[in-house]
């Protein structure tokens, strides 16, 4: 079980807006920084989102994040088919002082 | 090229060790904080251990504490996880991943290909 939760599997068709929840605790999403990478199948994650909402270079604005108490969301408008991956949260833990990750969520691109 | 590569991976018998190496190309290894992340076989990304740029603070996940062991070596520009003990169930393509700050933790940024750890007998 994973510390952070995420739906397993969400989908959307070309051009909505998708959003992935991710729910957690006071030790972490609470009172920390949220992460979120984008794994495309058999590569290495990518930093998607960082410090909630902020997005490294060459991460498109159709992807951001956002937190409300303890539980964090990612948004992606204007889907597009590359856009099909699993997606993961994560946090620093005060309680375990580590990094927690959420189970990831499978982005489906009908 | 910013680079992170992996080795030292492969198929170990249960309760034997092994120790994993990443090499750093491209950055300034020793301004980061690095960390070891691992994702067993069809399943989600767990975080192994973190080591900060000066290995003044090191963290490890609960169930990999006492059997695992972090270190780098700023002037190789490398990075490391002994492990000892093994078990089935540390069976995982291990990533060395650079944290963007010096400390624990602000994100992973940079991400090797990995390497693939099989216990089995």
């Amino acid at each position: 079980q994973s510390v952070l939760t995420q739906p397993p599997s969400t989908s959307g068709t070309p051009g909505q807006r998708v959003t992935i929840s991710c729910s957690g605790s006071l030790s972490n999403i609470g009172s920390k920084y949220v992460y979120w990478y984008q794994q495309l199948p058999g590569t290495a994650p990518r930093l998607l989102i960082y410090r909630i909402n902020e997005r490294p270079s060459g991460v498109p604005d159709r992807f951001s994040g956002s937190r409300s108490g303890s539980s964090a969301s990612l948004a992606i408008s204007g889907l597009r088919s590359e856009d099909e991956a699993e997606y993961y949260c994560a946090a620093w833990d005060d309680s375990l002082s580590g990094v927690v990750f959420g189970g990831g969520t499978k982005l489906t691109v009908l | 090229e910013v680079q992170l590569v992996e080795s030292g991976g492969g198929l170990v018998q249960p309760g034997r060790s092994l120790r994993l190496s990443c090499v750093a190309s491209g950055f300034d290894f020793d301004d980061f904080a690095m960390h070891w992340v691992r994702q067993a076989p069809g399943k989600g990304l767990e975080w192994v251990s973190g080591i900060s740029w000066n290995s003044g603070t090191i963290e490890y996940a609960g169930s990999m504490g006492g059997r695992f062991a972090i270190s780098r070596d700023n002037a190789r520009n490398s990075l490391y996880l002994q492990m000892s003990s093994l078990r089935a169930e540390d069976t995982a393509l291990y990533y060395c991943t650079s944290d963007r700050g010096a400390t624990l933790s602000d994100g992973f940024d940079i991400w090797g290909q990995g390497t693939m750890v099989t216990v089995s007998s």
